[in-house]
């Protein structure tokens, strides 16, 4: 059974400052990594995708990736309180569909 | 606009009862998928259809019916075998049969409540 992990959270962080959301995944052979935000009683709403080791950048958006540790990483510049939402990282499976972790609930205070 | 529409947005099921979910999409996407979100915790595969009249089981599938007669429609039936419905349903699509290369774009979901 493929595993995708992050902290339930809530990570707390001031207006301004960024926000650094964590995945780890265990299968070693994924290709692909998405990123979602949903907002309380709505639906997820696609923020990014990586598909190479390293780092992918996205206006305030940053993705990292690192296939050997099998980590994937959102780092959000510049927090605003409407960013506070649950982050959901995805993971393929193999092309099928997408397995998702449980969410990372983000509160930025202003 | 192109997008995925589900209805209905609320949906109350008595004991016993089998009820049918509609998602039906304009965006001409191969893939269509099913997940169920329960309150603090991620998404869960119920059915996905890469093709018109084929479909796979997902993770958590007991319980529930699906079909791909038509490349616009996936509607779930949550029959009276799932013991407990209660959840967010959310119907997703992927421009490929294959999701390695594009993500999903999800309906605004049904929630689904027994009384």
């Amino acid at each position: 059974q493929k595993e995708v992990e992050q902290n339930s959270g809530p990570l707390s962080v001031p207006e301004g400052a960024i926000a650094s959301l964590n995945c780890t995944y265990s299968d070693r052979g994924s290709q692909s990594f998405f990123w979602y935000r949903q907002y309380s009683g709505k639906s997820p709403e696609l923020i990014m995708s990586i598909y190479s080791n390293g780092d992918k950048e996205d206006g305030r958006f940053t993705a990292q990736l690192n296939k050997a540790s099998q980590y994937v990483s959102l780092l959000i510049r510049d927090s605003q309180p409407s960013d506070s939402a649950t982050y959901l990282c995805a993971v393929d499976n193999y092309g099928q569909n997408f397995v998702f972790g449980p969410g990372t609930r983000l509160s930025v205070l202003p | 606009d192109g997008g995925i529409t589900q209805s209905p947005k609320y949906l109350f099921r008595k004991e016993g009862q089998n009820v049918t979910l509609s998602c039906e999409q304009n965006l001409n996407h191969d893939a269509m998928y099913w997940y169920r979100q329960d309150p603090g915790q991620g998404l869960r595969l119920i059915y996905y259809s890469q093709i018109v009249n084929d479909f796979q089981k997902g993770d958590i599938a007991e319980g529930y019916s699906v079909s791909r007669e038509k490349k616009e429609s996936f509607p779930l039936t949550v029959t009276s075998a799932q013991k407990n419905p209660t959840a967010f349903y959310l119907c997703a699509s992927s421009i490929d049969r294959s999701t390695t290369n594009y993500g999903y774009t999800f309906g605004s979901g049904t929630r689904l409540t027994v009384v």
